[in-house]
């Protein structure tokens, strides 16, 4: 059973960093592109960041270039999203999904609270 | 970015047949999927591709379409397919719409 789990989530305030972490169990993690998806409270989906199942490729949305950066550990079947310079907008539940174009695998989220 | 636009929504009764509609800014050829999200969990893929129905989901649910229109349809409604219903695109940047959300009657 493929099994996305986050962790690292938090109140944080503005301007600080945060690293959030996805432990991935059930399938051949090295094989995947891996992408972060994001959802403000009572808002929409949005799409944050994608990674290859290499980690030679990186893509990132416009608002958050520069600030955050994805990344992963095959031999620790693990996803991670190293967030810096937070901002109120950036809260959001974070999930983690398996996937480079759609996402048939979804974690069950971490909630990133950017607030002084 | 490629702007998907849905109808904010819907309200039908168990045992119709619904279709969402999702209409993106550009063509994105066939590269376009349907989840569903019920509150307070996570979103599931449905449909991918506009019309290939993902592994486990019932087949009162298929989408349609290509280019720019695209068609999730539920034939028949049951009370547990009440959700929001978002459209998201891989022919670039992957976008989402803004959700289509079914309620029952």
């Amino acid at each position: 059973e493929v099994q996305l789990v986050e962790s690292g989530g938090g109140l944080v305030q503005p301007g600080r960093s945060m690293k959030l972490s996805c432990a991935a169990s059930g399938f051949t993690f090295s094989n995947y592109g891996m992408a972060w998806v994001r959802q403000a409270p009572t808002k929409g989906l949005e799409w944050v960041a994608t990674i290859s199942y290499d980690g030679s490729s990186t893509y990132y949305r416009d608002s958050v270039k520069g600030r955050f950066t994805i990344s992963r550990d095959n031999a620790k079947s693990t996803l991670y999203l190293q967030m810096n310079s937070l901002r109120s907008e950036d809260t959001a539940t974070y999930y983690c999904t398996r996937g480079a174009s759609y996402y048939p695998y979804w974690g069950q989220g971490t909630l990133v609270t950017v607030s002084s | 970015d490629t702007v998907l636009t849905q109808s904010p929504a819907l309200a039908v009764s168990p045992g119709e047949r619904v279709t969402i509609s999702c209409r993106a800014s550009e063509s994105v050829s066939t590269l376009m999927h349907w989840y569903q999200q019920k509150p307070g969990q996570q979103p599931t893929l449905l449909i991918y591709l506009a019309s290939n129905l993902e592994s486990g989901v019932p087949a009162r649910f298929s989408g349609s379409g290509s280019g720019t229109d695209f068609t999730l349809t539920i034939d028949p409604v049951e009370a547990d397919d009440t959700a929001t219903y978002y459209c998201q695109q891989s022919w670039n940047d992957p976008t989402f719409g803004g959700g289509t959300k079914l309620e029952l009657k």
